[in-house]
């Protein structure tokens, strides 16, 4: 089976704050993706990278940046994290055999 | 820009009810519709992909179908661990990238 798996289920961090999420998938896939998920605003694409140390903006990449160094591993960065970034983060990985697959998520509060 | 509506936002059923989610879209070039269940604090789990129009797939007692405007997750008689959140998205672009509904909530009651 595909395994996404994201570093943490739940994190606390301080408003100000550079925050990491690490992505990590087994499956030699080339895109992966960042999302964040808010009640009634459904998944909205935050980045996302189609090759090593290629990465593209999504719907909104404000306030957020990611790096790929090797191909299995994604990274959301936080550049100073705010209370408006609380959310629930998820990481997927596109392959042509499986499709899309999800982490089992990071649930980020910003206080 | 590509849009999709997912309705009604909250279902609840009896055990045994069947019913329909429905996942109404507008892109321009649809590469591939899919849909995935989301159980509380886990991330999406895929259940289907639809490629084109009149394309239907089963699995288990949901059955998705697809048409040039939307696309149907029929479930027949439900169970409560069919209870979960309904998740449509559309493809339409060479990268892969899904633009996502905001779900559908299913409650089945036993």
């Amino acid at each position: 089976d595909v395994k996404v798996t994201q570093s943490s289920r739940y994190l606390v961090k301080r408003t100000g704050e550079k925050v990491f999420l690490e992505c990590v998938q087994d499956m030699d896939h080339e895109n992966m993706f960042w999302y964040r998920q808010d009640p009634g605003l459904g998944l909205r694409l935050i980045y996302f990278s189609y090759d090593v140390k290629m990465k593209e903006k999504g719907d909104i990449p404000e306030g957020y940046s990611v790096s790929r160094e090797k191909k299995e591993r994604f990274s959301l960065i936080l550049e100073s994290a705010s209370t408006n970034q609380t959310s629930m983060y998820l990481c997927a990985s596109f392959g042509v055999t499986y499709g899309y697959t999800f982490g089992s998520g990071t649930r980020l509060t910003v206080v | 820009e590509d849009q999709v509506t997912q309705s009604p936002e909250a279902l609840r059923l009896q055990e045994g009810e069947s019913s329909s989610l429905n996942c109404s879209y507008t892109v321009s070039g649809l590469r591939g519709l899919f849909w995935y269940r989301q159980d509380p604090g886990k991330g999406p789990e895929f259940l289907f992909t639809l490629y084109s129009a009149g394309e239907e797939k089963e699995k288990e007692r949901l059955k998705a179908t697809l048409t040039k405007k939307e696309s149907f997750l029929h479930i027949t008689a439900p169970k409560p661990e069919d209870s979960a959140t309904y998740l449509c998205a559309v493809s339409t672009g060479a990268n892969s990238k899904l633009t996502f509904g905001k779900g559908i909530t299913l409650s089945v009651r036993p």
